[in-house]
């Protein structure tokens, strides 16, 4: 089954650094997604993107973050200047469309530790 | 908006018993779907099974189904001869089906199988 992709696995930072988190979706997919979960509590949406620009966020998605999909295959998560608050797993996810029977790939996650 | 709530954070099971997994949800939709999604060790996000909400036929995968009551904004899993794979965290997820694209997880079951 085809997966997306995720880099890197692990990521360490200190506290007002800037940090890009990569991901390359499925190769025929139009939809991209970005995911988090703070450890021990539920998965949050932070954004989705669609035709090269953002098509939902949430609130957690402020002014530090921006998307870009910079090549056609690669669909980044930036964080301009990390807080704390913001370790946790991040995940990319993505689909082909939004049919009723499109799956969301979800890739395995960057632990991106904050100190 | 929309919520989701898992109201057990852990369960237990011996192998080969079954299990089942509560999600409640509350929307004014009528329209939508509901995902369970397994979350390993490895901390990737595996879909289980899915369920569209105008479909009364309860959704089955092998040995996973579910047990969709539509009055009662329920929406359980169960696994039925459970192995030592089945081993995860298990979240609920609910999408609407107008328009935005995003995924409302709950905070998540964490499920034992014991040998």
């Amino acid at each position: 089954e085809p997966e997306v992709t995720q880099t890197p696995s692990h990521q360490v930072t200190q506290m007002g650094q800037e940090v890009i988190l990569r991901c390359v979706p499925i190769s025929n997919h139009l939809y991209f997604y970005w995911y988090r979960q703070i450890l021990g509590q539920k998965v949050e949406f932070l954004v989705s993107f669609y035709n090269n620009e953002i098509s939902e966020k949430s609130e957690i998605f402020d002014d530090q973050f921006s998307v870009e999909r910079p090549d056609g295959s690669n669909f980044t998560l930036k964080i301009r200047s990390t807080k704390l608050e913001d370790s946790a797993m991040y995940f990319c996810a993505s689909r082909r469309g939004t049919g009723r029977n499109e799956k969301l790939f979800f890739g395995s996650g960057t632990q991106l530790s904050v100190l | 908006a929309q919520t989701v709530t898992q109201s057990q954070p852990e369960m237990s099971v011996q192998e080969a018993e079954t299990v089942t997994l509560s999600c409640t949800y509350d929307t004014s939709e009528n329209n939508y779907y509901l995902f369970w999604y397994k979350q390993p060790p490895s901390r990737q996000m595996i879909l289980v099974i899915r369920q569209e909400a105008y479909k009364q036929q309860n959704a089955t995968e092998n040995r996973f189904s579910v047990n969709f009551q539509k009055a009662a904004k329920s929406f359980s899993l169960k696994i039925s001869d459970s192995q030592l794979g089945d081993t995860a965290m298990y979240f609920c997820a609910f999408k609407s089906n107008f328009g935005n694209e995003k995924l409302t997880f709950g905070t998540g079951t964490r499920l034992t199988i014991i040998p």
